[in-house]
């Protein structure tokens, strides 16, 4: 199927580092996405990576990949008050030939951060 | 740059009335997509376009046309509204060669 899952909630204290799983089903997904949602608000690109990779960092965030299990995870170093929302990860499937992709996105996974 | 925006911001409808949602884009941007946001299933593809003039499917294309005149608005139609159309709906766009989908603010839409 086209499932990709997320778990549903997620609660951390404020400081603390927070980890946002994701299986995906495509081994042939080319480009694997994090965005965040705030309530009410559209969905914000975070971060993307590329499937030949296994790593990759930008400021606070940390993306992990395993090709082999098809895992994917967000890692959110220090979380603060302002990072509560939700986090969808998505990957992304070929289409109209290949001239352009789609999404495929998980449930969202609910982070709350406690102060 | 506006980047992507959507007009309506909410709307309620009756059933079998009809109404068109506008996405509009300023990034010149080649392709374009519809998704639905319903609760506990993520987001899904409704329609995308890949070039002014070019419509085609995505997953759950039933109840829903589109329409691309211009290459910077991308219109989502709902000829006869049904209370399963009650949802989120996001535009989005995306250029080529750089695979990143950039994500309007939503329309709400809410079909009694």
């Amino acid at each position: 199927g086209e499932d990709v899952e997320q778990s549903l909630f997620l609660s951390v204290r404020e400081g603390d580092s927070s980890v946002i799983n994701c299986t995906y089903t495509d081994s042939s997904s080319t480009y694997l996405y994090w965005y965040k949602q705030e309530p009410g608000a559209g969905l914000q690109l975070l971060t993307y990576i590329f499937s030949n990779m296994d790593m990759k960092q930008d400021q606070r965030l940390t993306v992990l990949l395993n090709k082999k299990d098809k895992h994917l995870s967000l890692r959110i170093a220090d979380t603060q008050t302002g990072d509560s929302a939700i986090y969808f990860c998505a990957e992304s499937r070929a289409i109209y030939g290949g001239a352009t992709n789609k999404l495929i996105f998980g449930t969202g996974t609910l982070l709350a951060v406690q102060p | 740059n506006a980047g992507v925006t959507q007009t309506p911001k909410f709307r309620v409808l009756k059933t079998g009335q009809s109404m068109t949602l506008l996405c509009a884009q300023d990034m010149n941007h080649e392709y374009m997509y519809w998704y639905r946001q319903d609760p506990g299933m993520g987001l899904r593809l409704i329609h995308y376009s890949v070039g002014e003039g070019t419509t085609a499917k995505g997953e759950v294309p039933d109840g829903y046309n589109v329409s691309r005149l211009k290459k910077q608005n991308f219109l989502l139609g709902l000829e006869s509204a049904a209370p399963s159309q009650t949802s989120v709906y996001f535009c989005a766009s995306m250029t080529s060669g750089i695979y990143e989908q950039y994500f309007g603010p939503g329309t709400r839409l809410t079909v009694t």
